[in-house]
């Protein structure tokens, strides 16, 4: 059956470390993937998209992989704050149906000063 | 950046009675539009996919006489939660995606349900 996980429920680091984020993921054949920032009571909001045929993307502090082989991508976020804190989705569009993703948990993330 | 609204942000009801929510992207034009309910610490779990002019495509498990989705325009989709349950409590988040954006879905901030 088709599943994605996403490392561990909670991270817990220090301020200006690098937070690790892992989306990994089976029986699916993405066409690209997403990550996504959600805060308490709130609705996601968007932060980075790679394509299956990227194997890195960067925004500013933010940096993604995609390796199609293992079925993972991995999210970075470089030189951590406190303001960083809150949960990540990982989430899968196969591409045939624009726009229609699949989540996965999401990982919360607390960024101790 | 794209701007979608939700309203209303959080609704109160008593068991029986139907709730319309409704999701406008403010700045761009929608062509799709999805609805999501989440539990706490769960993921979002996708309900319908709502094309403007058409029918909504609902996944597997939702009952579509129970999750009324109307896309009138390319601004407005409005979900309508009818004979509302207390197990229909929930986080109920639409999105929007607009063509040439790298199918990006921007989301509305939420709407909270109670149903007591």
């Amino acid at each position: 059956s088709q599943k994605i996980e996403q490392n561990s429920e909670a991270l817990n680091i220090q301020e200006g470390k690098t937070a690790t984020l892992t989306c990994n993921y089976t029986n699916y054949s993405p066409a690209y993937l997403q990550w996504y920032r959600q805060d308490p009571g709130r609705g996601p909001v968007f932060l980075l998209l790679i394509r299956e045929n990227e194997k890195e993307k960067r925004k500013e502090r933010l940096k993604v992989t995609f390796d199609t082989t293992l079925k993972q991508s991995l999210f970075h976020i470089t030189a951590s704050q406190p303001a960083d804190s809150a949960t990540y989705l990982c989430a899968l569009d196969i591409g045939t149906n624009a726009g229609k993703s699949t989540f996965g948990d999401g990982t919360t993330l607390t960024v101790k000063p | 950046g794209a701007v979608v609204s939700q309203h209303p942000s959080w609704v109160i009801c008593k068991s029986g009675t139907s709730v319309k929510i409704e999701c406008r992207s403010l700045d761009f034009q929608a062509t799709t539009m999805f609805w999501y309910r989440q539990f706490p610490k769960q993921s979002l779990m996708l309900m319908a996919t709502s094309n403007e002019g058409s029918k909504a495509t609902y996944e597997q498990g939702v009952e579509k006489d129970k999750f009324l989705i109307n896309h009138a325009s390319l601004t407005l989709s409005t979900l309508t939660v009818t004979s509302a349950h207390p197990e229909d409590s929930s986080f109920y988040i639409c999105s929007a995606i607009t063509a040439g954006v790298n199918n990006e879905q921007f989301f509305g901030p939420g709407t909270r349900l109670t149903v007591l």
